[in-house]
């Protein structure tokens, strides 16, 4: 069956630094694609990045990257000079590739706070 | 760009009342979707739409029932309110059922 997994519940970071953000998934496809979302203090859930499973290529937008460890079924998120502003919930989301993957399977969220 | 639109933000109501969510979207996506997020978790997927009229359900439609009038619009209907009941439920939708899914503000629902 499909799993996301994120173990760690919490994260505190200082402003400009670095935090990286584990997720481990189940899948029995070969064909998959990996997401990361952002949920803000108001509830506002937003789009970050994503990695498709056959992409050997770290995806990066912006300041987010991610690390992608196939063997592993690991997917991390990397932010790097880190703001205030991305004091938030973050979900790690996996959807199976073949005709029944339609749902997005999520991770129970890692709360990152990032203080000056 | 374009933008999801839920009504309404705030939803009370009464055990055992019939309860309708709204969501429109404007990105003239083909698949929409309802999830449910209770306090503390993730979303769990209700019910979605690969077009209008087409409904399909998710591991959590147990009372609940959806319409997909048109294209724009996806509606969710709590057939019987839960008493103590209080979740968020988050609209989305994508390009087609493979790509990136795109949130709406979210419904917050407290049953009396």
């Amino acid at each position: 069956a499909q799993k996301v997994t994120q173990t760690q519940t919490s994260i505190s970071v200082v402003e400009k630094t670095t935090v990286t953000m584990d997720c481990v998934y189940e899948t029995r496809d070969s064909s998959y694609f990996l997401f990361w979302y952002k949920q803000t203090a108001s509830g506002e859930i937003v789009f970050l990045i994503r990695q498709d499973s056959y992409k050997k290529e770290n995806a990066t937008v912006g300041h987010y990257s991610l690390n992608f460890q196939k063997p592993k079924s690991s997917i991390g998120l990397i932010i790097t000079a880190t703001q205030i502003e991305d004091s938030a919930v973050y979900f790690c989301a996996m959807r199976e590739g073949d005709q029944g993957g339609r749902a997005l399977i999520f991770g129970t969220g890692t709360t990152v706070s990032v203080s000056p | 760009g374009g933008i999801i639109t839920q009504t309404p933000k705030f939803l009370i109501g009464q055990e055992g009342q019939k309860l309708t969510l709204k969501c429109q979207q404007n990105f003239n996506h083909d698949t929409m979707y309802w999830y449910r997020q209770d306090s503390g978790k993730g979303l769990r997927l209700i019910y979605y739409s690969i077009t209008e009229n087409d409904l399909q359900k998710g591991d959590l439609s147990e009372g609940y029932d959806a319409s997909r009038e048109k294209k724009s619009s996806f509606s969710l209907t709590v057939t019987s309110a839960q008493k103590n009941e209080m979740a968020v439920f988050l609209c989305a939708s994508s390009i087609n059922n493979q790509d990136t899914q795109y949130f709406g503000p979210g419904t917050r629902l407290l049953v009396l």
